[in-house]
């Protein structure tokens, strides 16, 4: 497998624009994870989905984003409309459920944002 | 919020020298993992600890768990340039699923 595919690795757009990440899991993977990267903030989970249903987006910051994932191979994390403070690097993250034996999360290269 | 708190937050040696990383955290989880990233690139897993085990062994990796002090210690013995990156715990907060990283440790291994 390709491992989890981000696109696209950089997006440079304007204040107010829409922006779309996509994110591509490894094959057989029900859980699936987005994640936002600051300097000032660290890594934080945004949202993460099971079997394609979202469980957990108390991290999204704010209506402006949204997240989905309409198949097992594909999810997108939308900004609408874009500001520079959403300027970050976002990862995407897959890792399969067996049962209560945890497994690790995998992780794309990211797609860098910068909002001008 | 972040489940996990690593310590320190930076940390220099020269190469040869070993690396202590530490990581405290709040709730009760079923198991923790450690990760690396390397600039600019994403997170590689390390090594998994469940909560039932006290000391796990990868190649020059040691991690150690003290569930009664919610902390966790990675060592990397023999340092290597190689292994500048910063390093990361996630924990579970026991659900099972969802990954919670703490701010991670920066290590600069010095040739």
């Amino acid at each position: 497998d390709a491992g989890v595919i981000q696109s696209p690795r950089h997006e440079v757009t304007e204040m107010g624009q829409e922006v779309t990440l996509r994110c591509k899991p490894i094959s057989g993977h029900d859980y699936l994870f987005w994640y936002r990267q600051t300097m000032m903030r660290g890594l934080e989970l945004l949202i993460y989905f099971n079997n394609n249903v979202p469980i957990d987006d108390s991290g999204m910051p704010e209506d402006r984003f949204s997240a989905k994932m309409p198949n097992a191979s594909f999810s997108t994390l939308k900004i609408q409309p874009s500001e520079p403070r959403d300027s970050a690097v976002y990862f995407c993250a897959s890792s399969s459920d067996r049962g209560y034996m945890n497994t690790e999360a995998f992780f794309g290269q990211g797609t860098r944002l910068t909002v001008v | 919020s972040q489940q996990g708190e690593e310590d320190p937050q930076a940390l220099s040696i020269q190469e040869g020298e070993n690396a202590t990383m530490n990581c405290s955290y709040k709730t009760s989880i079923n198991n923790l993992q450690w990760y690396r990233q390397n600039s600019g690139r994403g997170l590689v897993h390390l090594i998994l600890i469940r909560s039932n085990e006290r000391e796990k062994h990868s190649g020059r990796l040691r991690v150690t768990l003290d569930t009664s002090k919610k902390s966790s210690s990675l060592l990397i013995t023999a340092s290597r340039a190689a292994d500048t990156a910063s390093y990361f715990c996630a924990t579970d907060e026991g659900y099972g699923q969802n990954f919670v990283f703490g701010p991670g440790t920066r290590l600069s291994v010095l040739p």
